[in-house]
Formats: C-alpha cells, structure tokens, sequence
C-alpha cells in the first residue's frame, strides 16, 4: 500500500499569512496515460465531514476559495494557503488514489 | 443534488458483526466511474480507507482488514452495505461513506455515524 506522509503535523500561522502543508507518497501517483496526479486534499472542520478541497493535486473542487491551491507531482505535494481566514482552522489531509486509497495522519492547522 | 447519509448501531460488542448500511441520493451506483466508499476515523485520530464498491461491482478493500470487511449494493434501494466481522474495541470510530468517482475521489460525504465497541 503507498503511504502518505504529512508534516507538519500542527502549524500556526497569524491570520492573513501563508499556510503550507506538505505530503509524500512512498511510491509515484501520476499516472502516465494521462499524465495526471491522483492526489486529493480534504479539510476537516471539528465535528464535521471531510471537505474536498482539491484533486488531481493541483485543481480546486468547484466553490472552494482560490486562495487554496496544489502544487506537486509524482511524489511530493503541497497545499497552500495564500491567506490564511478564521474560517481555515481546521485538519487537513492528503489522500492518494492511484491504488488501493490511502491518507496522510493531518496536519491541525491553527492561528497564532 | 448528491446526498449520502449512515446508518446502523451505535454499540456493538466485542467479537460481533457490524452491519452499516448507507443511503444515497442525486446518482446512480451504474453510472460509469462511479464508486461509493467507507471511512473510518477513531476519536482523535486520522481518516482511514476501508472499502469501496464500483459502477461494475468490483470491489476493493484495505488490505490489513481485508478479511474482516464485505461491501455490497442494493441498485433498487439505492443502498451500499458494510459488514465488518469479529469487531474490537479499537474498531471504535466515526464511520463514513462518501461517493467517489475516478476524477475527484471522494468528492461528497455522508454526515458519518459513530459506532462504539465495547462490553
């Protein structure tokens, strides 16, 4: 099974400042017939289900707020945000699904 | 609109079989790329895959619970069933299930349902 790994695990960053979360895979989830990555990132608001933000690595999930983006290929990826709001306190997680699924432990992003 | 929601015990003992059924709306388990899956998540802890059921009826499960999970359909019931045998303490946790699709994954989740495992 490939294995997400996430760091780090907890960050705190002032509001309006950046937000970088990162995420390695053990083994490559591009896809090379499409030349896509199959990399989701989810975030979890306490008590809630999880959100998509963003799949194939890098494109935003219909009425996410583009100051969350994806960067990255074959193994390492990263989700930013640009601009950190009240409202993004939360856990955030990696998810590959180019094989069997699996996700990274979170990263509890707070304000300072 | 794509709606999921769980159901099933909220407590279970040791050694038991835990039957999670879940009930979705706004799609078709035949539409083509199209899965629904089950997540779990202890208190406190991370999201964990444990299956999914495609629009062909394949099926896929994590492979450390492999033998201890079975995912079916009902296509008239619009209805995906998750059976987990022989259920532990640390079993314990909010379970999920979501749609999915072979583009954007697990894009819609059910409200979860939290099951306890205890004597």
């Amino acid at each position: 099974d490939i294995v997400m790994t996430q760091s780090p695990a907890s960050l705190a960053v002032s509001l309006g400042e950046r937000a970088t979360i990162n995420c390695k895979s053990s083994q490559s989830v591009l896809y090379s017939s499409n030349n896509k990555n199959y990399l989701a990132w989810y975030q979890q608001k306490p008590g809630q289900s999880p959100k998509l933000l963003i799949y194939w690595a890098s494109t935003r999930e219909s009425g996410v707020p583009d100051r969350f983006s994806g960067s990255g290929s074959g193994t390492d990826f990263t989700l930013t945000i640009s601009s950190l709001q009240a409202e993004d306190v939360a856990v955030y997680y990696c998810h590959q699904y180019y094989s069997l699924p699996t996700f990274g432990q979170g990263t509890r992003v707070e304000i300072k | 609109q794509i709606t999921l929601k769980e159901s099933g015990p909220t407590l279970v003992k040791p050694t038991q079989t835990l039957t999670l059924t879940c009930t979705f709306s706004g799609f078709s388990l035949t539409t083509n790329e199209v899965g629904v899956g089950w997540i779990r998540q202890p208190p406190g802890k991370a999201l964990e895959w444990l299956a999914v059921i495609y629009w062909d009826d394949d099926k896929r499960y994590m492979s450390s619970l492999k033998n201890r999970l079975t995912i079916t359909r009902d296509i008239s019931k619009n209805q995906v069933v998750l059976t987990v045998t022989n259920m532990d303490p640390v079993d314990t946790a909010t379970y999920f299930c979501a749609h999915y699709t072979t583009v954007n994954a697990f894009d819609i989740w059910g409200q979860g349902t939290m099951v306890t495992v205890s004597s």
